[in-house]
């Protein structure tokens, strides 16, 4: 069952430029968290945002969460080389103990 | 250092075998699940279990099984049943059930069918 939604699928930015990526889902749900994964590599949680919040900060990274439009965004500020990665957005379906539900990613490239 | 370990990092498997993936945690977290991941895909959930002697199937349990006699290991058996078993498998560790909490991550095994 794909719950989480990436947009786009690809994306490839110049370090130094800001890197958005976007996240829509279909049912209501608890919370949304982003996570980072380099080639051949296991995922990093990155950040969680809980349904009652609207926007959430965490060094260059800034989410925002719209649940009226079930959708979310990932802004990656000040890209460096460094960031080039899949970012995934994980969802649960609402229920309080179901397991994560990922994405398919976004795949970003920062070209230096 | 705590944190999550898969072995091995790379197996292969022939056909009509059976092969069991390491997933050890020290984090003292109850819940574990096992995800698997194919090329340019998301994670496909394939089994968890938020305690200790329980487990429940994930969307794509078929061809796998899973214990949890220890709160530390969640190993996965990929069984013969399993038709096409070649693929990236993650392994994580939560601090309780739900998804108030974020996933640690192993670094994966990746299984490859000879």
């Amino acid at each position: 069952s794909q719950q989480g939604e990436e947009d786009p699928q690809a994306l490839s930015i110049q370090e130094g430029e800001n890197a958005t990526m976007n996240c829509s889902y279909k049912t209501s749900i608890n919370n949304l968290q982003w996570y980072r994964q380099n080639s051949g590599r296991g995922l990093v949680h990155l950040i969680l945002i809980r349904s009652n919040e609207r926007e959430k900060h965490s060094g260059r990274l800034r989410v925002t969460l719209d649940t009226s439009k079930k959708s979310s965004s990932l802004l990656i500020t000040a890209s460096r080389a460094a960031d080039t990665a899949s970012y995934f957005c994980a969802t649960d379906g609402g229920g309080g103990n179901t397991p994560l539900v990922f994405g398919k990613g976004t795949r970003l490239s920062v070209i230096a | 250092d705590g944190g999550i370990t898969q072995s091995p990092k790379y197996l292969f498997r022939k056909e009509g075998q059976n092969v069991t993936l390491s997933c050890e945690q020290n984090l003292n977290h109850d819940a574990m699940y096992w995800y698997r991941q194919d090329p340019g895909q998301g994670l496909r959930l394939i089994y968890y279990s938020q305690i200790v002697n329980d487990f429940q199937k994930g969307d794509i349990a078929e061809g796998y099984s899973v214990s949890r006699e220890k709160k530390e290991s969640f190993p996965l058996t990929v069984t013969s049943a399993q038709k096409n078993p070649t693929a990236f498998y993650l392994c994580a560790s939560s601090i309780g059930p739900g998804v108030n909490y974020g996933y640690t991550f192993g670094s994966g095994t990746r299984l490859t069918v000879v």
